[in-house]
């Protein structure tokens, strides 16, 4: 039973660059939440795509963007990179629509800015 | 005040004591709670959920809440080295489907 997998797992950017980070649920999952964990913080809600809409968003800035494809895998793009979104992305996956579903998150993409 | 607070810790224990971790929330519509643990440099691994009032147990791990008091706790009996980690409150609450995480608490036991 295949988990979370998310792809890169390490990515190194400059700022100003564009970024897209990748994640496969787990399987018989169809709902991919995003999220941003700088060091020593707890992981931050960037957003949640449902059925190929983002159904929430956190605070965070425009230039961060999301797609979900039919086979409810998951894009997470960052444009305008700053070396403040230097952090680990973490993509979680649960079953259904509601909102008592447990998360379970991949293993995460690690994002340094230089 | 902060949504879900935390001990930061660290929290350190005895091989075989139980560890006692402690978490609060301010929403107060809150309904899903979630204990994750994190190893260093790792993601964040899901070890309990509660969604009701009064103790859910598995295995040596022991989930307590209390709505009126918006307290959540996790009890870890018998406590091993390879518990060392940091554990992570998350509540979800309302119509929110978004997890909102506490800063955690480092949890160390000692051989």
């Amino acid at each position: 039973d295949a988990g979370v997998t998310q792809s890169p797992t390490h990515l190194i950017k400059t700022r100003g660059q564009q970024v897209t980070l990748r994640c496969s649920p787990k399987s018989g999952h169809d709902t991919v939440s995003w999220y941003q964990q700088a060091l020593g913080q707890g992981p931050q809600f960037i957003f949640q795509y449902y059925e190929e809409e983002e159904r929430q968003r956190g605070n965070f800035p425009d230039r961060f963007s999301g797609h979900q494809f039919p086979n409810y895998s998951s894009e997470l793009n960052v444009n305008a990179l700053l070396l403040g979104d230097s952090a680990l992305y973490l993509c979680a996956s649960s079953s259904g629509p509601s909102i008592d579903q447990p998360q379970h998150f991949g293993d995460g993409t690690r994002l340094s800015i230089l | 005040q902060k949504e879900v607070e935390q001990n930061s810790g660290p929290l350190s224990v005895p091989e075989g004591a139980i560890a006692s971790l402690n978490c609060t929330y301010s929403d107060r519509g809150s309904q899903s709670f979630f204990w994750y643990r994190q190893y260093s440099g790792k993601s964040p691994e899901l070890i309990m959920f509660i969604y009701s009032n009064g103790d859910k147990e598995d295995g040596r791990f022991t989930a307590q809440l209390n709505k009126a008091s918006q307290y959540v706790s996790l009890l870890i009996r018998d406590s091993q080295p390879s518990d060392s980690a940091t554990y992570l409150c998350a509540v979800k609450g309302g119509s929110n489907y978004k997890l909102t995480f506490g800063k955690g608490t480092l949890l160390t036991v000692n051989p």
